[in-house]
Parts: C-alpha cells; structure tokens; sequence
C-alpha cells in the first residue's frame, strides 16, 4: 500500500494565489520529498525535507514536516499558470522499514488558472 | 536535466509477446529503478538496481524481469505482455547519496498491451 496519500486530490487556484498540498503517511522516515510532474512528462524532484527538520524554504515553494502528525505540507507561493502540474509527496522510510526506497502518494493535481 | 533516456517512448504489444523497455544514463549514478504509474496508483516500484548485476524487487514485480549489465543501463522485460500491464513505465537514477536521495526521471514510455 501506499506511504504517503496527498490531498486534496485535484486543486484549481487563480494566478496569484497561495496554494496549499498536503501529505500523510504511516510510518517513521528518514526525509520526505515533494516532486512536480507536467502532464506527460517525468517527474522532477522540488524539495527533500529530512525528519529531523520542521520547515524548508526553496524559491516560492515553503515545505513544512509535523512527524508527530506524519505529516507534510507543500506550499506554492504566488502562484503562476506554468505551477499547473501535480504534485507527489514521497518518503524514504529507511533501510529497516523499506530499504531506502521511495513510496510515493498519489498526488494532487494543481491547476491555476490565468 | 540528469541524462536519463528511454526507449523506445511509445510501444503498442500484443497480450503474449515479450517486451523490453530501456533505460540509458550518462550520469554514473549507482541506484536505478523502474516505476509504473497508474491512474489512482500513483507509482509504484517495479525492480531497482543497486550496482552492476545487483537488483532487487519492489512492490509489484510479478510478471517483470530487470537485467543491468552495465552501470549505464538497466533493462525492464515483460516476459510475456498483459493487458494490465499497460502502463506508463518510468525509469529514474539516484545519485551519490544512495537510494532514498532525490531521484532523477527519465521522459516515460507509454506501452499499450491488446
């Protein structure tokens, strides 16, 4: 089963709004990692958080870990029509729980419309 | 971009016959892995490679053979192709910080089995 689960599932957002991600997950990690895929394409990697860090800043985008809660929030800034995309959170359970091998949730889908 | 090619991008089979899919990169990581995505599945691992000749299974790796002979390649076969693995199958490269660091992902191969 899947680690993370991301919700909401599908997001849509004027230009210029904040939009907001969430993840949970089940078990204890060693970092959890947000990644960005256009329809079509791979996915890119965003940001990796590690579990002993509660907040993480990259540009526009803003990540905040709560491992009391298993949980994890993504946040876009200012938000653009071309941050269109979904957006997957995946964690790395470590080498006792999942040999360091990513599970990623299903993702959001984020539309910002112009 | 991480150097990470797919072959072939598209491939329609039919149910029964054999398919290999192809993954090249240019970038020496160690750890390479093949994923499947799926509408309400997200992606899940299928095989990943920890070294030349040294590969292991993941969550759903029945009906899937992987080889990598060399550091640059790593081959995905379906031994004998069905309709549910039609699928888009990605494959991606993680670097020096080992499996569970950020992953890089290649283009994707779309693969329809009739």
């Amino acid at each position: 089963s899947q680690q993370g689960e991301e919700d909401p599932q599908a997001l849509s957002i004027q230009e210029g709004e904040n939009a907001t991600m969430n993840c949970s997950y089940k078990t204890s990690i060693n970092n959890l990692q947000w990644y960005r895929q256009n329809s079509g394409r791979g996915l890119v990697h965003l940001i990796l958080i590690r579990s002993n860090e509660r907040e993480k800043h990259s540009g526009r985008l803003r990540v905040t870990l709560d491992t009391s809660k298993k949980s994890s929030s993504l946040l876009i800034t200012a938000s653009r029509a071309a941050d269109t995309a979904s957006y997957f959170c995946a964690t790395d359970g470590g080498w006792e729980t999942s040999g360091s091998r990513l599970t990623f949730g299903e993702g959001t889908q984020l539309t910002v419309n112009p | 971009d991480a150097g990470i090619t797919q072959s072939p991008r598209h491939k329609v089979t039919e149910t029964g016959t054999p398919v290999t899919l192809r993954c090249h990169q240019t970038e020496n990581h160690r750890y390479m892995y093949w994923y499947r995505q799926d509408p309400g599945h997200g992606l899940r691992l299928i095989h990943y490679s920890y070294g030349v000749k040294d590969t292991d299974k993941g969550e759903v790796s029945d009906g899937y053979s992987v080889s990598r002979s060399k550091t640059e390649d790593f081959l995905l076969t379906l031994e004998s192709a069905t309709s549910s693995q039609t699928s888009v199958y990605f494959c991606a490269i993680s670097g020096i910080q080992g499996a569970g660091g950020e992953q890089y992902f290649g283009p994707g191969t779309r693969l329809t089995v009739t």
